[in-house]
Order: structure tokens, then sequence, then C-alpha cells
């Protein structure tokens, strides 16, 4: 069973819409959660970093929130753009003392379409 | 700045050949990391190099994989006795230190076994 769960596993939906993306993992103690956006042939990007004791952290248009109690975290997208359709990965990142060891969701796929 | 960068973008090579796979990490990043990323799949932690500390090994799958980082530079990991389980994007990522708290990927590189 994967450590870091994201749900759903894909999503459509139009233009202008908001849309949440969810994070349950199991990972513990953890170090950061990061959402990373994943363009189809690329890399993936960072969007938001948060540690244990932030609730929330926002970068434009991308909201992020955690709750280490129940070990969620959700990535809220306003206004979605054509733009916004990729890949969107959670990941927790655990630091082991040599190293820091990151366990990748399964990614939820974004299509926003006219 | 120039990002991180990975070659070939595509390798498409037959069963049981080896592949050699390179990444150039941005410049000045002490910390360099290879993920697998198989069709559905997260993310795969594979190897770790941060200075000139022994490399963190423990997500290579078979003794076919290795990896290397000269100059604390430019790694290559290469894959031996290539099998059609290998297929999947290799990505590279690149941070400043150890806990980050950024990682950079590069492109990727889709590897195809046939």
């Amino acid at each position: 069973k994967n450590q870091v769960e994201q749900s759903p596993q894909s999503l459509i939906i139009l233009e202008g819409k908001n849309c949440t993306l969810q994070c349950n993992y199991t990972v513990s103690p953890f170090s950061n959660l990061r959402w990373y956006k994943q363009d189809t042939g690329r890399g993936p990007v960072s969007l938001t970093i948060m540690t244990f004791s932030e609730n929330t952290k926002s970068n434009g248009r991308y909201t992020a929130t955690l709750d280490a109690d129940t070990k969620q975290s959700s990535l809220h997208i306003t206004a979605s753009q054509l733009s916004d359709s990729a890949s969107y990965i959670c990941v927790v990142v655990l630091n082991t003392g040599t190293a820091s060891k990151l366990t990748f969701g399964t990614g939820t796929r974004l299509q926003v379409t006219l | 700045g120039a990002g991180v960068s990975q070659s070939p973008s595509n390798k498409v090579t037959e069963k049981g050949k080896d592949v050699e796979l390179r990444c150039d990490p941005i410049s000045g990043h002490t910390a360099l990391y290879w993920y697998r990323q198989s069709l559905g799949q997260g993310l795969e932690f594979l190897i770790y190099f941060q200075g000139n500390s022994a490399p963190d090994k423990s997500g290579l799958p078979s003794d076919r994989f290795s990896a290397e980082r000269t100059g604390g530079s430019v790694s290559t990991l290469t894959i031996q006795r290539t099998q059609q389980e290998d297929s999947a994007v290799y990505l590279c990522a690149s941070s400043l230190r150890r806990e980050g708290p950024e990682q950079y990927f590069g492109p990727g590189t889709r590897l195809t076994v046939t």
C-alpha cells in the first residue's frame, strides 16, 4: 500500500472553475509536505512546501492545506486555467539523518477544458 | 541560469543491452537524486548523492543499476542487461543542500526496452 494516497486519480473541470485535490499519507514523522505540478513530458515543478507546523501555504491561485493530526493535505486551485492541465503530485519528505527521503503519491491528472 | 538537464531525452534499447543516462545538475547544487517514474506509478527514489559522502543507494531495485557522480557535478545512471520492466521515465533532481528544501527536476529520460 502506497504511503501517500491521492484522490481523485483524474479530474476534468471547466475553465474558470475551482477544484480541490486530496492527499492522505501515513509517512511519519515527516519534515515537510510538498505539492508538485508536472506537465506532460516535463519534470515536476514545486508549487508549495509546508512543514508539519504549517496549516496553509499559498502560491498564486494554488493554496495547500495541511492537517497533521488527520495526516491529510489538500491543494485548492482557484479560477482554473487551461495551463493548469497537468499532473499534481503530493510528496512527503522524511529526514532520516543521512538523506531526505521523498515518498511520492501517484498524482492526480487534471484536465481543464473550455 | 540553466536548470537541470538530462540526456538523452528518449532512449530505445533492446532487452539485454546496457544503457547510460546522464544528468547535469544546477551548478553549485551539492545534492543529486535519481528517480524512476513508471506508467501510472508515483516517482520511485533510486539513489542520492550528497557532496563527497557515500551515496545512498537504498532505492536501487537490483544490482543491474548503478550510478556515479564525477567531480561532484555530472551524474550517470547505468542500467546493465536491461529488462522490459526497466521501461520508465528516469528523472534527476538537484538541490542546494541535503535538506533542500527545493529540489529542481530535469525533464527526464524516457527509456523504452523492447
